[in-house]
This record gives C-alpha cells, structure tokens and sequence, in this order.
C-alpha cells in the first residue's frame, strides 16, 4: 500500500532563517507531487505541484520554492522566512491514473 | 466566483444527530466529487468519493451530488463525538484539485 512520509512534523523557526520541508512517497512510482499550505481557520492553498523529476508548477508568488530531486521526493524550500510564512503545510500525492489525492500528516510551521 | 464554496460553520450537534454538511461549485462540466475528513493537527484523510449525480453509501456516512444546483452534500447519520473534525469538500480537474475551506463540525456527547 502507499505511504507518504512528512518531516519534521513541527517546527519553530526565527524569521530570516533558511527553510526545508521534506516529503517522500512509498509503494507507488511517477506519481504527482503538492504542497499546500494551511493557515489557521482557512482552506487549503496550493503553494507547488510537480508531475515529474525536475516539474515545478508554482501556483503563488511567494518566497518559497520546490524541488523534486527524485521520482517519490518533494521538497519545499525557503531562503528567508517571513512570519506570514507560518502555516500547517501538507503534502499530497496523486496517482494521475484515477481522481484520489492522499495526504501526509504534515509539518506545523512557526515563524517567530 | 470561486470554483467549490463551503459554509465554514462551526457546526455543533449533540450525538446521535443527523448532520448535513454542504458545498456548491461553478463549473457544471465537474464529475468528481470528494469529502475528506481532518481531525485537529492531522492531514486529511479522503472519506468518500462519487462520481456524478446520485448518493453513495458507506455506513453511516452518505454522499449526494445534485449537478443541476451544483450542490453536494455528505451526511452522517447517528452522528458521535468521534465523528469531531473539519470536513473538506473536493473536486479534481486534470492534475489540480479545487478543495473548499473546510467545515468544523463537533458532536457533543
């Protein structure tokens, strides 16, 4: 079956500090790759989504970016945290072959 | 107008209720339709999916999808305080997914 894995599950970071969220799929290949972002009492934003190594679609203009080294890894990166950057953030994945997108148990962000 | 709108609540029942939770959408040529379920500091999780008009069944939990109104709906029967969480409408298109805001809902023991 299919696991996505999210890590850290929480973190406090300062504002200006560098960023790194990571997520990897098991037991499926090539599948579509999402960050969303979650702030507190409001839906789900979309920040990237990829459908291969190397595919980076962005959806908001922002000062994060996304890369996905390998076929089942995703990253979300900062180069400078803003305090608006705190937020819950998900990543998803899709198979392309049916219309079911699954969560990981996601990283809680805080910018102080 | 935005693709999928969701009453945010909160919404608060005692147990045992019938609760109705609701979303509308813009574009009539939408044919999947999803409900996920998150409880507090979790991921979602997907609870059902349609495909269509019509209802679909699973225990206590039913899915309607109304295409002439664009209205969905997922209604949880006999509902229990482990049912307590946001609940999340859903619609794909191609490789993106049109989700609304989420509606909190508690069932009070």
């Amino acid at each position: 079956s299919q696991t996505i894995h999210q890590w850290p599950a929480t973190l406090v970071q300062p504002v200006g500090s560098p960023l790194s969220l990571e997520c990897t799929v098991e037991g499926t290949s090539n599948p579509n790759l999402y960050w969303y972002r979650q702030a507190a009492g409001r839906g789900l934003q979309l920040l990237f989504y990829s459908v291969g190594i190397g595919q980076i679609s962005s959806e908001v203009p922002q000062n994060l970016s996304a890369s996905r080294p390998q076929d089942r890894q995703f990253i979300l990166s900062s180069k400078k945290l803003l305090l608006s950057d705190s937020g819950f953030y998900l990543c998803a994945w899709h198979s392309g072959n049916n219309n079911e997108q699954f969560f990981g148990p996601g990283t809680r962000l805080t910018v102080l | 107008q935005k693709e999928v709108e969701q009453d945010p609540g909160p919404l608060s029942v005692p147990e045992g209720a019938i609760v109705s939770l609701n979303c509308t959408y813009s574009n009539s040529a939408f044919q999947y339709f999803m409900w996920y379920r998150q409880y507090s500091r979790k991921g979602p999780e997907l609870l059902m999916y349609t495909y269509s008009s019509g209802n679909k069944e699973d225990g206590r939990f039913t899915a309607q999808v109304d295409k002439s109104s664009k209205y969905i709906s997922l209604f949880i029967r006999d509902s229990q305080p482990s049912d307590s969480a946001t609940y999340l409408c859903a619609i794909p298109t191609g490789n993106q997914f049109y989700f609304g805001t989420g509606t909190s809902l508690t069932v009070i023991p």
